[in-house]
């Protein structure tokens, strides 16, 4: 159980194109998902968080202009990089909290997909 | 930002043999989980560690946590050539809105 599908898992488009990236919650809901860039060799920086139903929580640096985030129901988060460039080609993951999740608050692990590799050319 | 280091940063040794990799952090914590990344893939839960734990088996895992340090290990023992991947550790703290920050990780080799 508590898997996270991410969508698509590789990017290659021009300069300037936006790019839609999807993570949904196949088997559980969602209320909050999370997404972070990760550049070659290194760990995962936290971009934002998405809630379900309100505003996306976005970390210090991060534009939210260039970076949108639509989290419309309880199982899908999508992440937009708007007009695209070189500098933005990296490795996206999202991941996911389970809702129904019993166990004591905050002691819970994440759910993550697989990772969106984007290349700007 | 990061919290977490991990140390070392790439580990190579031989089938069967027990790799270990440490973490330190720097706030209170509620929580330390591991987590394994194969190369171009996502996350998976490793292990979670409380933090009025002290250790935690898991198969072949074995997770420390000191709190008074503000470290933690993880070991693989008889390592398979399949443990080949990046390992990373993450703090969760209520003061941070339990959202995880993660370590630097360590990327391990396991030869046949």
């Amino acid at each position: 159980g508590a898997v996270v599908s991410q969508h698509p898992s590789w990017v290659i488009c021009k300069s300037g194109t936006s790019v839609k990236i999807e993570c949904r919650s196949l088997d559980f809901q969602a209320t909050t998902m999370f997404w972070y860039r990760q550049f070659p060799k290194q760990s995962l920086m936290l971009m934002a968080t998405s809630n379900e139903g309100s505003k996306a929580t976005y970390e210090q640096g991060v534009e939210k202009d260039k970076f949108l985030i639509n989290h419309a129901s309880l199982t899908l988060s999508t992440l937009t990089v708007t007009s695209a460039h070189p500098e933005d080609s990296s490795f996206y993951i999202c991941s996911a909290r389970d809702f129904g999740w019993t166990g004591p608050g905050g002691n819970q692990p994440q759910h993550f997909g697989d990772g969106t590799r984007l290349s700007i050319l | 930002s990061q919290q977490g280091e991990e140390d070392p940063q790439a580990l190579s040794i031989q089938e069967g043999e027990n790799a270990t990799m440490n973490c330190s952090y720097k706030t209170s914590i509620n929580n330390l989980q591991w987590y394994r990344q194969n190369s171009g893939r996502g996350l998976v839960h490793l292990i979670l560690i409380r933090s009025n734990e002290r250790e935690k088996h898991s198969g072949r895992l074995r997770v420390t946590l000191d709190t008074s340090k503000k470290s933690s290990s993880l070991l693989i023992t008889a390592s398979r050539a399949a443990d080949t991947a990046s390992y990373f550790c993450a703090t969760g703290a209520k003061a941070a809105g339990n959202k995880l920050t993660f370590g630097g990780g360590t990327r391990v080799l396991v030869k046949p």
